[in-house]
């Protein structure tokens, strides 16, 4: 039973190109979050998703960043015109139904590092 | 708004016992959760406390005090393997925030021979 996939695990964007990021939760689960981790900082919450629909998008930045949980495939955290300041960990957690989001199982993260 | 304080650093003997300490201020409350979380690597679940008390989970235990807004993890029987950053998070009362976890910054635990 594989856990919560991401990929990729390390991405190298200059200033200006757009970072996609994805995410695979884990089976069964329909719930996934987002978070980014910034040096030396906690994790923050940027955005919750069950399949097709945003639900609370509270942390999210209100431009250039976006989110999607398609009814097929995996969810996707896309970044415009990305800047030096959105070099960062991005983690993604996922959720069983039902659970109110008191089990977030997390995945390994993407690295971004923005030149 | 919510704002979560735990120690940046702990440094523990092999074989002892280390007792991490979060305090809490947020606007409604409805769990709170530790998790575990190696350098590189994802963070990994250890507990949940939604009431006052000690939860014991093996060598971890976590306890609530939601009147004081404080909790501790507390580990035992240290051993190298537990050299990690250990995650306190809370949940938000109510609506759709009520997913969300807020997380402290860490507590950077280095578990000496």
């Amino acid at each position: 039973n594989a856990g919560v996939m991401q990929n990729p695990r390390h991405l190298v964007r200059r200033r200006g190109q757009e970072a996609r990021l994805r995410c695979s939760p884990m089976k069964g689960h329909s719930h996934v979050y987002w978070y980014r981790q910034l040096p030396e900082e906690g994790l923050k919450f940027m955005v919750y998703l069950q399949k097709e629909n945003i639900i609370d998008e509270s942390g999210m930045p209100k431009e250039r960043f976006s989110a999607e949980f398609p009814k097929e495939g995996p969810s996707i955290l896309r970044i415009q015109q990305v800047v030096r300041g959105d070099s960062a960990a991005y983690f993604c957690a996922s959720s069983p139904p039902g659970s109110y989001g008191t089990e977030q199982y997390f995945g390994p993260g993407t690295r971004l590092t923005v030149t | 708004g919510q704002n979560i304080d735990q120690p940046t650093e702990m440094t523990a003997t092999e074989g002892a016992i280390v007792q991490i300490n979060c305090t809490y201020q947020t606007s409604g409350f409805n769990g709170l959760f530790w998790y575990q979380q190696h350098a590189g690597e994802a963070p990994t679940f250890l507990s949940y406390n939604v009431l006052d008390g000690l939860e014991e989970k093996g060598r971890f235990s976590s306890f609530l005090s939601r009147s004081k807004g404080y909790s501790y993890l507390l580990l035992k029987e240290l051993q190298m393997k537990d050299s990690a950053s250990y995650l306190c998070a809370v949940r938000a009362a109510s609506g759709a925030g009520s997913y969300q976890l807020t997380f402290g910054k860490g507590t950077k635990l280095s578990v000496i021979p």
